[in-house]
């Protein structure tokens, strides 16, 4: 079974650059999320999606971050502008079942680790 | 006070020791417990999943969760340089919808 596949592996901007990452989950999944993962912490929920609709974006920042759900199966999460505090692993995963994500087993892409400058 | 408090390490241990890896958290609406490995430059996996209280073991890995202290364990017997990693207690409830993950332990299992 393929995995959560995210790109870039890496990306390093300044700030007040834009960036966007691309998230496509395991075959289907219809629930996806995207995590952010500061270095020594734990991840972060910024946006989950029950196949296109967004179920919790409440601590997406939404005057900067944006994301969206193609046809209900890949993503991308756009930054814009980026700060320096948006540097870390931008985590991508997928869960089979229809549920809001609690008690289901997440499966996570190695994620896209952003530096900004 | 976070919801979720696990102390990050660094621990080191030999191999063939056994590893106790813990959490509180402080909401007791939480039923749903769980640990995940992280490997570095890899996202998390899920190695535990207990729902409510008591024990589940799979393997060489033992989950405990004892809600009256709001306290949640990882027990690693027989540890191997292969289980150095960093591990990610995780905890949710039904109500909020949420999964909240601890800051992570970082494991160092030397041979």
């Amino acid at each position: 079974e393929a995995g959560v596949a995210q790109s870039p592996r890496y990306k390093i901007i300044e700030k007040r650059q834009s960036v966007a990452f691309w998230c496509n989950p395991i075959s289907g999944h219809a629930t996806l999320y995207w995590y952010q993962q500061i270095l020594g912490q734990g991840p972060k929920l910024l946006i989950q999606f029950q196949n296109n609709g967004v179920v919790d974006d409440s601590q997406l920042p939404k005057d900067r971050f944006s994301a969206e759900r193609l046809k209900g199966v890949d993503s991308t999460l756009k930054i814009q502008p980026a700060k320096l505090e948006d540097s870390a692993v931008y985590l991508c995963a997928s869960s089979l079942l229809r549920g809001q994500g609690v008690g289901e087993k997440l499966f996570f892409g190695s994620g896209t680790q952003l530096s900004v400058l | 006070q976070k919801e979720v408090e696990q102390d990050p390490g660094p621990l080191s241990v030999p191999e063939g020791a056994i590893v106790s890896l813990n959490c509180t958290y402080s909401n007791s609406a939480f039923q749903y417990f769980m640990w995940y490995r992280q490997y570095s430059r890899k996202g998390p996996e899920l190695l535990m999943y207990t729902y409510s209280s008591g024990n589940k073991e799979d393997g060489r890995f033992t989950a405990q969760v004892d809600k009256s202290s709001k306290y949640i364990s990882l027990f690693i017997r027989d540890s191997q340089p292969s289980d150095s990693a960093t591990y990610l207690c995780a905890v949710g409830s039904s109500n909020t919808g949420k999964l909240i993950f601890g800051q992570g332990t970082t494991l160092q299992v030397k041979p």
